[in-house]
Order: C-alpha cells, then structure tokens, then sequence
C-alpha cells in the first residue's frame, strides 16, 4: 500500500535554531516528492519538489534531501523565524493514477521566541 | 493564493441537505483538484479535472459531484451532507504530471 510516513508528529523549537523534519515513503512507481508549507488556516504551499535524481534542493533557509534507495527524504531549516510556525507536508507523486500524490500527515512546528 | 478562489469560505449545513462549493482560477491551468482536510489525515483526493468536462474520480469520491462547464470553474457537490463530511475542503490547480498544484485558502464545513 502506497504510504508517506512522517515524525516527529509535532516539535517546538526556540527562534534562531535549525531542525529537521523526516518522511519515510512506500511508494511505488516513485514519480517524485514534494514539500509542503501549511500556515493555520491556509493551504499549502509548495516548498519544494524532487526527482528520483535529485539529493538535495534548496529554497532559501529550507533545504531538502532524499534518498531514494531507503525512501527517506528529510526537510532541513535552518535559523528558524518565527513565520516558520507551520505544519509541513511531505508528499510522494505515484506514477500510477495520472501521478496521484500521496500525502503525509505533516509535522506541525512550532518555533517560540 | 496563485489566482485561485473558493466559495463560501465557511458554511454551515444541516444533514440530508445538498451543498455546492465553488473554486474559480485565473490563471488558465488545465486540472483543477477537490481535497478534503481532516485532523490526523493527509490531504484527501475526491475528485479532480483534467479539462472542461472531463472528470475523475479520487480516493474518497462517495457521497460527492462535481461539474466543469468552463476553464477557470470547478464545482462540487455534496448531494446530501453527512456529518462525516464536515472537514476542511482545499482547491488546487496545476498543469499536470510532475509540475506543483496550488492551492486555494480553503472551505470550512459544518455538518450538524
């Protein structure tokens, strides 16, 4: 069964700190893998979005990796602000199904001053 | 928001009575997506276009229409709400394939 996996589920940090938010997929035939940023009570917003030959992809202090032999990806973020509050979302494209995309649950961060 | 709107922003219903939301694009993209949002869940598929009246089906499309008679409008129907379809309805548009879809802000239902 095609699964996105990620954790923590939720993490708070302290302004100025780096984190690093994990996702662990089952899918297959792998298309490619999107983040996505989520602020309260919008929708999401595309972060970033990776092929199977890409390991790493930045977006200013966001930095993404995957793996594509283990199916991990991680999101990286460096010096947080406090307008990285947000819950983000990692999502794997199949290329069955007109590329459906399966989405995780998101890791909900929460950066205190 | 990527030139995309939904309407009503927030609506509240009683069971067994139909509900329309509407998603309007300006931005000419070929599909348009129907989500639904639920706490503990991923974003769900119910239904989505790939062109003025061509249609498909998602994940979680019982109980749900929907209807593209122009471009830029997406509809869709609840044709007797539930109380399990109180969630948080997003909009997407994209070009297909592997490019990003954009999301509109988002439908709050109520289903008392």
């Amino acid at each position: 069964k095609n699964q996105v996996e990620q954790s923590p589920q939720s993490l708070i940090i302290l302004e100025g700190k780096n984190c690093t938010l994990q996702c662990n997929y089952t899918v297959s035939p792998f298309s490619n893998l999107r983040w996505y940023k989520q602020d309260t009570g919008r929708g999401p917003v595309s972060l970033t979005i990776m092929t199977f030959s890409e390991n790493t992809k930045s977006n200013g202090r966001y930095t993404a990796t995957l793996d594509a032999d283990t199916k991990q990806s991680s999101l990286h973020i460096t010096a947080s602000q406090l307008s990285d509050s947000a819950s983000y979302i990692c999502v794997v494209a199949s290329m069955d199904s007109n590329y459906q995309l399966i989405w995780g649950a998101g890791t909900k961060l929460i950066i205190k001053p | 928001d990527a030139g995309i709107t939904q309407s009503p922003r927030h609506k509240v219903t009683e069971t067994g009575t139909p509900v329309t939301l509407r998603c309007h694009q300006t931005e000419n993209h070929r599909y348009m997506y129907w989500y639904r949002q639920d706490p503990g869940h991923g974003l769900r598929l119910i239904h989505y276009s790939y062109g003025v009246k061509d249609t498909d089906k998602g994940e979680v499309s019982d109980g749900y229409s929907v209807s593209r008679s122009k471009t830029e409008d997406f509809l869709l129907t609840l044709e007797s709400a539930t109380s399990s379809q109180t969630s948080v309805y997003f909009c997407a548009i994209g070009t297909g394939g592997t490019e990003t879809q954009y999301f509109g802000p988002g439908t709050r239902l109520l289903v008392l």
